[in-house]
C-alpha cells in the first residue's frame, strides 16, 4: 500500500546545477500536484495536473516545469537550480474533485538544498 | 488578494485543556480542509468540510466550518501530548481542480 512516492528524500545541488524530482501514485489519481513548503508558512501550490498529458501553473511555479507522461507519475524539474528553491517539496494526489470528496495525499517530502 | 490566516501560528497548552484554532480567509469558498503534520513528516488528512455549517469529530478535535463568516475553526478537548504537532487549514479555491491555498500552520505544544 504505497500511495504517494517521492524519490529522492534528500538532495543537495550547486547553484546552476539541474535536476528532477519524481513522483509517483498507486491509487489511480486524475489529478497530481506539487508543493513546496518553507519555514513558517504552509504548503504553496507550483505546478499541478489533471490528468495524463495535462500541466498547469500554480501559485508559485517560476523556475520549475512538469511533466506527465503516465497517469501515475508527476516529475517536477529545476533546470537551474537557485538558493531560493531551497526548500521540502511534497507531491500529492487525488481524485477528480468533480466526483469526490476525498482530500489530497501527499507523499513523504523531497528536502532540496542548493548551495 | 486571497488569504487564508490562521491564527494562533503558536499554541502552548497544558495536558487536559481545551483550545480552539481559527482558520479565516478571504473568497469565496465551500470546501474545507484540515491537515496535522508532525516534525519532518508529510501531511496527514484529518477533516473535510464540505458545506456550510458542516461539523465534523474525530476523537479529542471537532472541526467546524462558516462559510458566510468564512470561518473555519478547529477545537481540542482536553489535549493530550500525541495531539502535538503542526495544524494545517487549506481552502479549495478551484473552479476546474483542487486548487487548495493553505494557511500558514498552527504549531501547538502539548505540555504534561
Amino acid at each position: 500500500n504505497a500511495g504517494v512516492t517521492q524519490t529522492p528524500k534528500f538532495r543537495v545541488l550547486k547553484t546552476g546545477q539541474s535536476m528532477t524530482l519524481l513522483c509517483a501514485q498507486d491509487m489511480n489519481h486524475e489529478y497530481m500536484y506539487w508543493y513546496r513548503q518553507d519555514p513558517g508558512m504552509g504548503l504553496r501550490l507550483i505546478h499541478y495536473s489533471v490528468g495524463e498529458g495535462t500541466t498547469a501553473k500554480g501559485e508559485v511555479p517560476d523556475g520549475y516545469n512538469v511533466s506527465r507522461l503516465k497517469k501515475q507519475n508527476f516529475l517536477l524539474g529545476l533546470e537551474s537550480a537557485a538558493p531560493s528553491q531551497t526548500s521540502v517539496y511534497f507531491c500529492a494526489s487525488s481524485y477528480d474533485y468533480r466526483w469526490s470528496n476525498q482530500p489530497q495525499h501527499f507523499g513523504d517530502g523531497t528536502r532540496l538544498s542548493i548551495l | 488578494e486571497l488569504k487564508v490566516e490562521q491564527n494562533p501560528l503558536f499554541l502552548s497548552m497544558q495536558e487536559g485543556k481545551n483550545y480552539t484554532i481559527y482558520c479565516n480567509y478571504s473568497t469565496t469558498s465551500d470546501r474545507l480542509y484540515w491537515y496535522r503534520q508532525d516534525p519532518g513528516k508529510s501531511l496527514e488528512s484529518l477533516f473535510v468540510l464540505l458545506s456550510n455549517g458542516a461539523v465534523k469529530q474525530e476523537g479529542r478535535l471537532m472541526a467546524s466550518l462558516d462559510t458566510k463568516a468564512r470561518l473555519s475553526t478547529l477545537h481540542i478537548t482536553a489535549a493530550v501530548h500525541d495531539l502535538s504537532a503542526t495544524y494545517f487549514c487549506a481552502v479549495d479555491i478551484g473552479w476546474n481542480n483542487n486548487d487548495m491555498r493553505f494557511g500558514a500552520g498552527t504549531r501547538l505544544t502539548v505540555k504534561p
